[in-house]
């Protein structure tokens, strides 16, 4: 599938590492999702941009730095991560706000050692 | 807060039987319900939803009853195959101009053949 991806698939980032995760939607979305999938938790919405413009921030540690440079692409920076931020980070698009369907990218699997 | 829970957190089937996932939601103004499946390693997809003017919808052996008044809906499949085999999640969204989904804890179902 196309439709969202994301790179890298898989990441291992020491506490100190900066690194970016990203994310493209091919859809003609013009709403842009991360969350944090962790283990026997459900899933943990970080953040929401509508239109380029960030509109929901759940409470997320400034470590984790988000950008949406247009409808079609997101990036999360990442900087000075805890071992506990290891997951899987998953990027979803969706056409307009709340009621509509989601679709995922694939992940980037993250290790912080 | 609002919250979804999800019964039950795992649940083995024999091929043929079928199987049925619930969950409870919070928030009374939610009226879209996603299910989505996640196979191991791969990203959660949708495979049915449904709406709050409706109490029941059916894709092959697939189906999603919702009960409104009591905040419940459920994901029945029948005549399960191991390839259903994969975590269940369902959700709670709303329309009314926000972006939040609230998504239950999954359901790791396995088909024994």
């Amino acid at each position: 599938e196309t439709g969202v991806t994301q790179t890298p698939r898989h990441l291992v980032m020491g506490m100190t590492n900066k690194k970016s995760l990203k994310c493209e939607q091919h859809l003609g979305h013009n709403a842009m999702y991360w969350y944090k999938q962790s283990a026997k938790k459900p899933l943990e919405l970080m953040f929401v941009y509508s239109l380029e413009e960030r509109v929901e921030n759940n409470s997320v540690p400034s470590r984790f730095s988000p950008e949406c440079p247009n409808s079609s692409h997101l990036f999360l920076h990442l900087h000075t991560l805890q071992p506990e931020d290891s997951a899987l980070y998953l990027c979803a698009s969706s056409q307009g706000q709340g009621g509509e369907t989601q679709y995922f990218g694939p992940g980037t699997r993250l290790l912080v050692l | 807060g609002e919250n979804v829970e999800q019964h039950p957190s795992t649940l083995s089937v024999q091929e043929g039987d079928s199987a049925v996932i619930k969950c409870t939601y919070s928030d009374s103004a939610s009226n879209y319900f996603p299910w989505y499946k996640q196979e191991l390693g791969k990203r959660p997809q949708l495979i049915i939803d449904i709406r709050s003017n409706v109490g029941e919808k059916k894709d092959q052996r697939i189906a999603v009853t919702l009960n409104k008044t009591a905040k419940h809906f459920s994901l029945h499949i029948t005549e399960t195959q191991p390839e259903d085999s994969a975590v269940y999640f369902c959700a709670a969204s709303d329309d009314s101009g926000t972006y939040k989904y609230i998504f239950g804890t999954g359901t790791r179902l396995k088909v024994l053949a």
